[in-house]
């Protein structure tokens, strides 16, 4: 199986900040890596896909970026809604998800 | 609107076997443009992908699951379903189903999930 790593495991932030969160793959995975984002007792909810392709009602302030193994999600300026966690997943071959990101205050 | 609700017993016992259903509603499960999935999430920990069927019936597993998994498809009812036998307190999760675009290979639309616990 490929191996996805999430840096860091937490962070803390406050609103307005950037957040930056990188995922790296054991092995290439060309574009096929998508990000999801989890709320407490909610089900995980699609962000980007394809490493930057914005899926659709999501808000502008969410970014993807990388290829190969080296991808990150990046929030301009986060919000209040924000405070999260968020999980890589490779798409190349069988599906695995990295360990998760919880964004706090 | 597009809805995924997941159902089945809350507590299993080791060793038996857990069945899941999925009801989709507002969409048709016999789409060809989409498959079905089920992942998994331990308490506290990461996901798991279980699994993927079209309404063909044709099935992709996780290989670290397959010896233990079926999932099947009852198209009449907008349903899919799964079974993992052999439990063990490791099997404890919350599985969600989700709706997997066949163009895109990733599960964009999600149930609530449910929460299977393992215990005597």
């Amino acid at each position: 199986d490929i191996q996805m790593t999430q840096s860091p495991s937490s962070l803390s932030a406050s609103v307005g900040d950037r957040v930056t969160i990188t995922c790296r793959a054991s092995q290439s995975i060309r574009s096929y890596l998508n990000w999801y984002q989890q709320k407490p007792g909610k089900a995980p909810k699609l962000l980007i896909y394809a490493a930057s392709s914005l899926q659709s009602g999501v808000p502008s302030r969410f970014s993807g970026s990388g290829s190969g193994t080296d991808f990150t999600l990046t929030i301009s300026s986060l919000q209040p809604e924000d405070f999260a966690t968020y999980y890589c997943q490779q798409s190349y071959s069988t599906w695995t998800f990295g360990q998760g990101t919880k964004v706090a205050i | 609107q597009l809805q995924l609700q997941e159902s089945g017993p809350g507590l299993v016992k080791p060793s038996e076997t857990l069945s899941l259903t999925c009801t989709v509603s507002g969409g048709s499960i016999s789409s060809s443009n989409y498959y079905w999935g089920w992942i998994r999430q331990p308490p506290g920990e990461g996901l798991e992908w279980i699994g993927n069927i079209y309404y063909t019936g044709s099935t992709y597993y996780n290989p670290s699951l397959k010896s233990r998994v079926t999932i099947s498809v009852d198209t009449s009812k907008n349903q899919f379903s799964l079974k993992l036998s052999s439990l063990t307190a490791a099997d404890t999760a919350v599985y969600y189903c989700a709706r997997v675009p066949s163009h895109l290979n990733l599960p964009d639309y999600w149930g609530q999930g449910a929460l299977v616990t393992v215990s005597s």
